[in-house]
């Protein structure tokens, strides 16, 4: 069974450093996607970044991007430049064969003003 | 923001008590999910349904049940709350696949709720 492993449940940064976020993952299957999700306090869960398991290229979506090392099966997430409003908690998601989402348990984290 | 709603926001009952929590959204969305998320742990799947009539148990074992009368509307019964039913309840639901759109949930703000 697919298994999605967060090691950082609390992570802080300082206003426009960055930061990484780590996630691991276990598959025996070789097509599926990644996903990371952000949940501000008391608001909905969105979708940050996808990443599709045949591509090589890191996705980037302007300040996030990712840090996809497949043989390693590792998922990292790079924000830069934080931003207050980037204080939430991060999951990390995998999706294969199956259709349906295995979750991580998520890193709160604290942007320092 | 995405168009999916859910009430109540917050719920506090005594145990042995009828609740439904709602779940609505206005995408025309065919997938709807219930995920329940408990502090520092991951999301559970509990039910989801892939469109009208449609309605599927997930891999967390739940006492609660669902209904899909209508597209946009996914509602999640429990005929009688338990202490350990408190938990906060995800609604969400995603578009049809292509591409772009693979594995994107479109989530509402949550129902926590609490059992005395």
């Amino acid at each position: 069974a697919q298994t999605v492993t967060q090691s950082q449940p609390e992570m802080s940064v300082q206003e426009a450093e960055t930061v990484t976020l780590s996630c691991t993952y276990d598959t025996s299957e070789s097509d599926y996607y990644l996903f990371w999700y952000k949940q501000p306090p008391s608001r909905q869960m969105i979708l940050v970044i996808r990443q599709e398991a045949y591509k090589q290229q890191n996705a980037t979506e302007n300040r996030f991007s990712v840090n996809f090392q497949k043989a390693a099966k590792s998922f990292s997430l790079k924000i830069s430049d934080s931003q207050l409003g980037d204080a939430a908690m991060y999951f990390c998601a995998y999706r294969g064969s199956n259709y349906q989402l295995i979750w991580g348990a998520g890193t709160k984290l604290i942007i320092k003003p | 923001e995405a168009d999916i709603y859910q009430t109540p926001r917050y719920l506090v009952i005594g145990t042995g008590k009828k609740i439904t929590l709602e779940c609505s959204q206005t995408m025309g969305h065919d997938k709807m999910y219930w995920y329940q998320q408990d502090p520092g742990m991951e999301l559970h799947l509990i039910h989801y349904s892939y469109g009208v009539n449609s309605t599927e148990k997930g891999d967390l074992s739940s006492e609660s049940t669902v209904s899909r009368i209508r597209t946009e509307h996914f509602p999640l019964t429990l005929e009688s709350a338990r202490p350990s039913h408190t938990s906060q309840y995800l609604c969400a639901s995603s578009p049809v696949e292509g591409r772009e759109r693979t594995g994107e949930l479109f989530f509402g703000e949550g129902s926590r709720l609490t059992v005395l």
